[in-house]
């Protein structure tokens, strides 16, 4: 079956970074786009960006434009996601969420178990 | 870009049915039939029960429907569950994003 496997929790300090990894199986990786989205605690849902596992070609929400970057390793069938400069704001959960192989994202399925950072001094 | 306005909360008894609304504007929601609904439960990563404005994936119940109308789209939920119980969130592209809803958590009374 499609499943969707992350790495586990994470315990960082302001100032650092952070590289979640969401590995892919039940299916042929190249096909599908990912996207990364994080939950702040009993907060909703965030868009942070999509990378493109075929060619690697990535798009990013505004707001971290410059502070994150997506990732894959099409030999383990593996994205990565790092944020970097962390602050205690972004304490959250990281999604990754598979979806169709086109920009024009129609939904998501399915998601990874989650990932939750912690940043705190 | 702002997230999709969704009420905080809204509830029913077993057997009604209720609907959430996902107000955006003519930039997403209304611009494309890119709207998809996402249930979640405590602790849970979410799970999509309804895609392109009214489309069912595989496995969903009948009971959960979706429409849209301008810039405004719908969930409807059916013969209510205890199940049902979750949070709710509904997603549109937005060209060259993606927006979510702040998210309605759904009670069965």
């Amino acid at each position: 079956q499609v499943q969707l496997v992350q790495s586990g929790a994470e315990v960082k300090k302001p100032g650092a970074s952070v590289k979640v990894s969401c590995k892919a199986s039940g299916y042929t990786f190249t096909n599908y786009y990912m996207h990364w989205v994080r939950q702040a605690p009993g907060q909703g849902l965030e868009w942070m960006g999509i990378i493109n596992p075929s060619g690697g070609s990535t798009s990013y929400a505004q707001k971290f434009q410059g502070r994150v970057t997506m990732t894959r390793d099409t030999s383990t069938s593996t994205v990565y996601m790092e944020l970097s400069t962390l602050r205690s704001e972004d304490t959250a959960v990281y999604y990754c969420a598979r979806s169709n192989a086109s920009p024009m994202i129609r939904w998501f399925d399915p998601w990874g178990q989650g990932t939750l950072v912690t940043v705190s001094s | 870009q702002s997230a999709l306005t969704q009420p905080a909360s809204v509830s029913g008894s077993p057997g009604q049915s209720i609907t959430i609304s996902c107000t955006g504007t003519s930039s997403d929601v209304g611009s494309y039939n890119l709207v998809s609904w996402y249930q979640q439960h405590p602790g849970k990563a979410p799970k999509v029960m309804i895609y392109e404005v009214y489309k069912r994936p595989s496995g969903v119940s009948n009971r959960f429907s979706g429409s849209k109308s301008g810039n405004t789209a719908s969930l409807t939920i059916s013969g209510l569950q205890a199940e049902d119980e979750a949070d709710y969130y509904c997603c549109s592209y937005a060209s060259t994003s993606v927006l979510f809803g702040g998210g309605t958590k759904l009670t069965v009374l």
